[in-house]
């Protein structure tokens, strides 16, 4: 099976840098992906990793290091509308093309 | 932009009652997907379809869950006979490859069982 972990909370204000770390354990490793979920909406797709290094898109920025089985999700001069949940979500080549989600990571903007 | 739509928004069961929660993909993708979502839990995979036919399915897809693309453009989600456990936020997905890196999500239904 697969498996994540994300921190539960983090709390940042506006303008700042914040991090959102995600490690998983999967046995045929093929991607990493990142949602965000505003409260009471659909997950909306942010960002997709399936080799090692940084990909930008924007504000927001992904990191993938497959030997470390470690992500992350860079979001950049922060603003009150980020406040949301954010989910690393991985694909296994061994499950086809099923998503399995971490926990989230509810993430709250301060002014 | 081109979307996915769901509908009912909120559907309101009996424990025991059949619901159908109905889905239109994005017009051009070929690989659909229903996840739900368990309030203020993480979004659980239930089922993939592509070409006519399931092509995953997790554990949480029991004998009691169904899907069907009864025509061109509709996807649904059949549960037979509803329990109280069912209650969740009910999440239709498509995307155009089978690389599964980008799912689009729809608006999702929630499905209240009493």
């Amino acid at each position: 099976g697969q498996s994540l972990e994300q921190p539960s909370e983090v709390t940042a204000v506006e303008g700042a840098i914040v991090q959102i770390n995600c490690t998983y354990q999967t046995s045929g490793f093929y991607g990493l992906s990142w949602y965000q979920q505003h409260d009471g909406g659909a997950p909306t797709f942010l960002s997709y990793n399936g080799l090692d290094g940084l990909e930008e898109t924007g504000r927001f920025s992904s990191f993938l290091s497959r030997s470390d089985s470690y992500g992350y999700l860079l979001l950049q001069e922060l603003q009150m509308k980020d406040s949301a949940s954010y989910f690393c979500a991985v694909r296994d080549r061994n499950a086809g093309n099923m998503l399995t989600f971490g926990g989230g990571t509810r993430l709250m903007v301060k002014p | 932009e081109p979307e996915v739509t769901q509908t009912p928004s909120h559907q309101v069961t009996q424990m025991g009652q059949e619901v159908i929660l109905r889905c239109v993909p994005i017009s051009n993708h070929l690989y659909f997907y229903w996840y739900r979502q368990i309030l203020g839990q993480k979004v659980e995979f239930l089922v993939s379809f592509y070409n006519n036919e399931i092509s995953e399915k997790s554990e949480i897809f029991d004998d009691q869950f169904s899907v069907e693309r009864p025509d061109g453009s509709n996807f649904t989600l059949k549960i037979r006979s509803t329990k109280l456990e069912d209650s969740a936020m009910y999440f239709c997905a498509s995307s155009r490859t089978g690389q599964g890196s980008e799912q689009y999500f729809g608006p999702g239904t929630r499905l209240t069982v009493t």
